[in-house]
């Protein structure tokens, strides 16, 4: 079936712009997470979703980051007044359950670039 | 906090070489412990997995041994090949149903 998708896949943007990222979950997964991963490091967790609520944003730098998953399913990540420290490729990740043993399956990311 | 500390690389080998990528952890409790990889062009997969001590996962030739004792998760492939060039994030959950990542090893196998 369908894995977890991205769009858009690139993004360029200036400074002090507001941005979306999208992620489609794989479908019947509870779970969502964000992750940002800058160039050269690990993956760097942000936020995760159980169904509509965010059940856990310790990860988010700031108050200028926020997402969204209305519905259970797709998540919107919104990144107001962009700064070029926010360049990274932004993953998405779902799993099933919420469970530590539960596998999270990752799209192919979008690639954030702030000048 | 959680973390994963792994060898820097890029690990370079000539294919059927024996390939061992280290990777310890800080954490509290019994995590669940991870091997992702990347391939060039591509997303992170789920390459293996151990989720109590002793567990050896293992996939496509590859194994990992989740070590308490240690706190080591080292990766583990008798004769890599060319397609095995990527790169290896090794991470873990510790209860809280988020992934800490290591910063990732880049393999790079010759003909």
């Amino acid at each position: 079936g369908a894995g977890v998708s991205q769009t858009p896949s690139n993004k360029v943007t200036e400074k002090g712009k507001y941005v979306e990222l999208r992620c489609d979950p794989i479908s019947g997964h509870t779970a969502l997470y964000w992750y940002r991963q800058s160039l050269g490091q690990g993956p760097e967790f942000l936020i995760y979703f159980q169904g509509t609520g965010a059940a856990d944003d310790s990860g988010l730098p700031n108050d200028r980051f926020f997402a969204v998953r209305p519905e259970g399913s797709v998540s919107t990540l919104k990144i107001q007044r962009t700064e070029r420290g926010d360049s990274a490729v932004y993953l998405c990740a779902s799993s099933l359950t919420t469970s530590p043993q539960e596998t999270q399956y990752f799209g192919p990311g979008t690639r954030l670039l702030v000048l | 906090g959680d973390s994963v500390t792994q060898m820097e690389g890029p690990v370079t080998l000539s294919e059927e070489a024996f390939l061992t990528i280290n990777c310890t952890y800080t954490a509290t409790g019994y995590p669940s412990l991870f091997w992702y990889v990347q391939y060039p062009g591509e997303g992170l997969q789920l390459l293996l997995k151990a989720t109590k001590a002793d567990d050896k996962g293992s996939n496509k030739g590859f194994e990992a041994t989740y070590r308490k004792e240690t706190t080591s998760f080292h990766l583990e492939k008798g004769s890599v090949q060319v397609s095995d060039s990527a790169v290896y994030f090794c991470a873990l959950d510790s209860g809280y149903s988020t992934l800490t990542f290591g910063k990732g090893t880049m393999l790079l196998v010759s003909p």
